[in-house]
């Protein structure tokens, strides 16, 4: 079945330095993937997403790289800020008119000051 | 513009009790989700309402219920509450169609005793 993992349960990164949260995914039908961040008792924010006919995409700070040989997604921030700290989700889509989003555990992202 | 919006923010009910949790998306979509996270875990997808149907379903019993209103608002219907349904219940709204990201409310705490 499908399945999203994450290889980093935690990451705890000084203020400054670029972090990269990874994530694996199983169901190579998988056409469309969000990263998300939640914050302690809000709930999850959208951040970047990507198709799968693309390989890179870049926002404010942050670039999501999808690699579709491997099934490997990565979110990677620039200059970590401790307002960065938080929780991180990926989320892939599996194709179909079934719209449903399948979420990793997540990965608790702690920044340094 | 204003998010997704739920209410209550915290419900507390005892075993065998039924709740009933409320979304309003953000204007314009038409899509609604929900989402079980319970304490330490991820994301758990319950049903996806769309147009006043659902379209999908999650792997959970049929007392978890729900309907779409026709102005796509959406109520989440726990009946015979059991302590392990103690959770963050998130709702999130979408336009209707693939690759089009979530966007969450910040979520209903329901607490089981």
């Amino acid at each position: 079945g499908e399945s999203v993992g994450l290889h980093l349960p935690t990451l705890s990164v000084q203020e400054g330095d670029n972090s990269i949260i990874n994530c694996a995914y199983s169901n190579s039908a998988s056409d469309y993937f969000i990263w998300y961040k939640q914050e302690s008792g809000k709930g999850p924010q959208f951040i970047i997403d990507i198709r799968s006919n693309m390989d890179k995409r870049q926002g404010q700070r942050v670039t999501v790289l999808l690699n579709k040989t491997v099934k490997h997604l990565s979110l990677q921030i620039a200059a970590t800020q401790p307002g960065d700290s938080a929780v991180y989700f990926c989320a892939e889509h599996s194709g179909g008119s079934n719209y449903k989003l399948t979420f990793g555990k997540g990965t608790l992202l702690t920044v340094n000051p | 513009e204003a998010g997704v919006t739920q209410s209550p923010t915290h419900l507390i009910k005892t075993r065998g009790q039924q709740a009933t949790l409320r979304c309003s998306p953000i204007s314009g979509h038409t899509s609604v989700y929900w989402y079980q996270q319970a304490l330490g875990l991820g994301l758990q997808f319950l049903l996806w309402y769309d147009e006043g149907e659902e379209r999908n379903r999650g792997n959970f019993p049929p007392r978890f219920s729900g309907r779409q209103f026709p102005n796509y608002s959406s109520e989440l219907n726990v009946n015979a509450l059991e302590l392990e349904d103690s959770a963050l219940y998130l709702c999130a709204s979408s336009r209707t169609g693939a690759n089009s990201p979530l966007h969450f409310g910040n979520g209903t705490r329901l607490t089981v005793t």
